[in-house]
């Protein structure tokens, strides 16, 4: 069973002001990576993680950035956020080649 | 331009009918498919994977399929049950070309299954 814990889950704030998301996972994964998600529409990886102090852009743009400092632990940050950003964001983990990326329960951003 | 596609965005079956949800890729290098499962609100939780170097994997009432020649796979759910309700996603990975591991979504597709 996966352990991967993404805070909050619902978040509502207003345009302007600066938003971290906590995503933890306690199995011991190198690998880590964000997703955004809008309804309806596919999952695009915004960031990804090969281990501590590594941090890549993934492929759809975004303005969000992030760090690992530790293993387990993998936030974002909107150091502004905008209408723009409203959308589902999702954390995710992976183990070895041939496991399955497990992901956490999301945070779904509204920015007014 | 999409790499992975799943052309029907909605699906409804009935009970104990088998239920056939369908990818394309366009991406050779992809070498590792996994399907997903997700109810709103929620994170996708994984179903079922399948690499390159088989064509069928199976575990319970899932089965995906996959045919390279067609870049097309298929999972398969039989009975279906109402609780097999939610949003389908495929997903592609190319693992020996890419050591991130990074996947590429379809765009879902919503099964609804009837009692």
């Amino acid at each position: 069973e996966a352990d991967i814990y993404q805070t909050p889950r619902y978040l509502v704030i207003g345009t302007g002001k600066k938003i971290t998301l906590e995503c933890s996972q306690t199995m011991g994964h190198d690998k880590m990576y964000w997703y955004q998600q809008d309804p309806g529409m596919e999952l695009h990886l915004i960031h990804y993680s090969y281990g501590v102090n590594s941090t890549e852009k993934g492929d759809l743009s975004s303005e969000s950035t992030v760090s690992r400092i530790r293993t387990e632990h993998f936030p974002l940050t909107l150091e502004s956020a905008r209408p723009s950003h409203t959308s589902q964001y999702l954390c995710a983990s992976v183990g070895g080649s041939d496991q399955p990326q497990h992901f956490g329960d999301g945070t779904r951003l509204s920015i007014l | 331009d999409q790499q992975v596609k799943q052309n029907s965005p909605s699906l409804s079956v009935q009970e104990g009918r088998i239920s056939i949800l369908n990818c394309d890729y366009t991406n050779s290098m992809f070498d590792y498919f996994l399907w997903y499962k997700k109810y709103p609100a929620e994170g996708p939780t994984f179903l079922i994977s399948i690499s390159s170097i088989k064509d069928k994997n199976e575990d319970g009432r899932f089965t995906v399929f996959l045919n390279k020649s067609a870049k097309h796979l298929s999972l398969h759910i039989v009975p279906s049950q109402p609780g097999d309700s939610a949003v389908y996603f495929c997903a592609a990975s190319a693992r020996y070309v890419d050591s991130s591991y990074k996947l590429i979504f379809g765009s879902g597709t919503r099964l609804l299954v009837r009692p």
